[in-house]
Parts: structure tokens; C-alpha cells; sequence
């Protein structure tokens, strides 16, 4: 079974804060995903990255930024959180398209941002 | 730009009935996925459909997709309470396919 691993379940961090999202997936796959969820908003793309190293802007990057220095980890930065960035950070991971490209999700970090 | 929208958004329905939940997308796409979620969990795969007329069916659920329509469809039978989640419709960006564009969801309360 494909496994995906957030670091943390839960996260309360001080505006201003550098904050650490760390994913780790177990299967290989080259692409991995940063999602945040937020009520009547959905699913909303952050970041993602396609291999060791590369990144694309999501829709929302802005006040994020990601890092991938091995195929297996995937982390996302607030580089000084704030408040409007409280929400549920999903982590994805995906092998690619020629195997359908399904995307198997981590269990979720809620961030309180005060 | 890629816009997916699923209706209805909220379906409260008693069980035993039957009833469909929609998905349309605005681009062209020859696939589309369903997940999953239960309150306060991540989502789970459930459907993947990967051609025009493709048809997959698990327990009470089966979905389908019209890639001409740009139309997919989650049909349920007979519902249960144990179906009571949220589900999501994604389709692949045309930009850089490897990501997904996400419904807003269809939160589902099938009542005893």
C-alpha cells in the first residue's frame, strides 16, 4: 500500500514564525503535491514538484515556498506564517501519467496560526 | 482556465434512495478522479475513469465520465449511512498534467 506521512496532526504557531510542513512518501513516486483545504474554498494547489528539485507554482503560492532535496520528502515553508494561513495542509503523491496518475493523500496537518 | 464544478454541493438523503451527483469541467480531459473524505480525514481514491465512457463500480457507488459532455457522474444506490462524506470530483490541468484541479466537493448525509 502506498503510504504518505505528514509530520505532525496538528500545529499551533505564533505569527511571524517559520513554519515546517514536512511529507514523506514510501512508493517512488515522482511527483508530490501541497494542497490546503479550506471550508467552501476546497482543494486549492500550493506547490508541486516533479522531481529532486524541481518545483511548479499551484495556485497559491504566495507566502509559501517548497523543498525537495530527495525524491521521498517533500516540505513546505511559511516563511513568516500568518493568520490567514491557518488552515488544512494536504500532502499528495503521485507516480505519473502513464500509470493514471492517481494521487494518494497524507493524513492532513491543521495549522492554527494566533 | 480549468474550472470543475460538482452540484449538488450538499445532498441530504435518506437511506435506500438512489441519486447522482454531477461533475462538470471546462477543458478537454480524457480522465477524472473521485475521492473520499470522512470528517477530519484526508481523502481516498476511490474511482479512477481514464477514457471517454468508462465505467467503474464499487459497492453502491459507480461512477462514469463523458469526456465529449465534459460530464462525470457518482451514482449512488440504495444509499447507507456509511456513505455520509464528502466527495470530490478532480481533473487533470492542462498545464502541467501531472496536477489535479479539485471540485468544490459534494458533502453527502444520507439520514437513518
Amino acid at each position: 500500500d502506498v503510504k504518505v506521512t505528514q509530520s505532525s496532526r496538528y500545529l499551533v504557531k505564533r505569527t511571524g514564525e517559520k513554519v515546517f510542513l514536512e511529507c514523506v512518501q514510501d512508493m517512488d513516486h515522482e511527483n508530490m503535491f501541497w494542497y490546503r483545504q479550506d471550508p467552501g474554498l476546497g482543494l486549492r494547489l500550493i506547490y508541486f514538484s516533479y522531481d529532486v528539485k524541481m518545483k511548479e507554482k499551484g495556485d497559491i503560492p504566495e507566502g509559501y515556498s517548497v523543498s525537495r532535496e530527495k525524491k521521498e520528502r517533500f516540505s513546505l515553508i511559511l516563511e513568516s506564517a500568518s493568520t490567514n494561513q491557518t488552515s488544512m495542509y494536504l500532502c499528495a503523491s503521485s507516480l505519473g501519467l502513464e500509470i493514471g496518475n492517481e494521487q494518494f493523500f497524507g493524513p492532513g496537518t491543521r495549522l492554527t496560526v494566533l | 482556465e480549468l474550472k470543475v464544478e460538482q452540484n449538488p454541493l450538499f445532498l441530504s438523503m435518506q437511506e435506500g434512495k438512489n441519486y447522482t451527483i454531477y461533475c462538470n469541467y471546462s477543458t478537454t480531459s480524457d480522465r477524472l478522479y473521485w475521492y473520499r473524505q470522512d470528517p477530519g480525514k484526508s481523502l481516498e481514491s476511490l474511482f479512477v475513469l481514464l477514457s471517454n465512457g468508462a465505467v467503474k463500480q464499487e459497492g453502491r457507488l459507480m461512477a462514469s465520465l463523458d469526456t465529449k459532455a465534459r460530464l462525470s457522474t457518482l451514482h449512488i444506490t440504495a444509499a447507507v449511512h456509511d456513505l455520509s462524506a464528502t466527495y470530490f470530483c478532480a481533473v487533470p490541468r492542462w498545464t502541467g498534467r501531472r496536477a489535479l484541479t479539485f471540485g468544490s466537493g459534494t458533502r453527502l448525509q444520507v439520514q437513518p
